[in-house]
């Protein structure tokens, strides 16, 4: 069963920084992208950031290019997302999301969320 | 603001049929495959339809997808109370360079 665990979530203040991680099992870890999502309150769904398998590619929404860094470690099958300068509008839950078959490129396995606020 | 964009809501009667559009561009939809997305309150999003118009097992024929052109569309039928959701469509964009999911649409039974 392809499970994805996430952590690190928490409250900090304008201007901080948090570290998710997810971990994850059920799968071979290093043949699939990993992905976040977020959803900030009463918001829809924004995809924040992507890694391939190799983690030798990498993607970010405009909204955090030069803040966030996404990363893996496929020795842990863990993925991370360094959060710099959070702003008051990063509040949200975080998903993290596994695409890849059997469903094509559909971000087809998600975690439960870590939730991150940003308040002072 | 998306470059995907649905309808804010779509409502019906239970038993009856909803369809869900979902408009982008060339560099989107036109080009990549679409998917649809289920989100329940306090549940994580589920994916509905994958490769625009596949259903992963053991969700219902009453959920079906399609596409054209820059546009997709999901269909309901059958309305159950259950459907209650908020649906959304993603596909890859090329000129952004990042997955895109639409702003959602909320489904009301009526």
């Amino acid at each position: 069963e392809v499970q994805l665990v996430e952590s690190g979530g928490g409250l900090v203040n304008p201007g901080g920084s948090l570290r998710l991680s997810c971990t994850t099992s059920g799968f071979t870890f290093s043949d699939y992208s990993i992905n976040w999502v977020r959803q900030a309150p009463g918001k829809g769904l924004e995809w924040v950031s992507l890694i391939i398998g190799s983690g030798n590619d990498v993607y970010y929404a405009d909204s955090v290019v030069g803040r966030f860094t996404i990363s893996r470690d496929n020795a842990r099958n863990s993925v991370y997302l360094q959060m710099n300068s959070l702003r008051v509008e990063d509040t949200a839950l975080y998903y993290c999301v596994r695409e890849g078959a059997p469903y094509g490129d559909a971000r087809g396995f998600w975690g439960q969320g870590a939730r991150v606020t940003v308040s002072s | 603001q998306s470059v995907l964009t649905q309808p804010p809501s779509v409502s019906a009667a239970p038993g009856q049929k909803v369809t869900i559009s979902c408009s982008g561009s060339s560099s989107n939809i036109g080009k990549h495959l679409v998917s649809w997305y289920q989100h329940l309150p306090g549940t994580a999003p589920k994916v509905l339809i994958y490769e625009n118009y596949k259903r992963p097992s053991g969700i219902p024929d009453r959920f079906s997808g399609s596409k054209s052109g820059t546009s997709a569309t999901l269909g309901i039928t059958g309305l159950q109370t259950g459907d209650e959701a908020d649906y959304y469509c993603g596909a890859w964009d090329d000129t952004l360079r990042a997955y895109v999911f639409a702003t959602g649409t909320e489904v009301t039974v009526l």
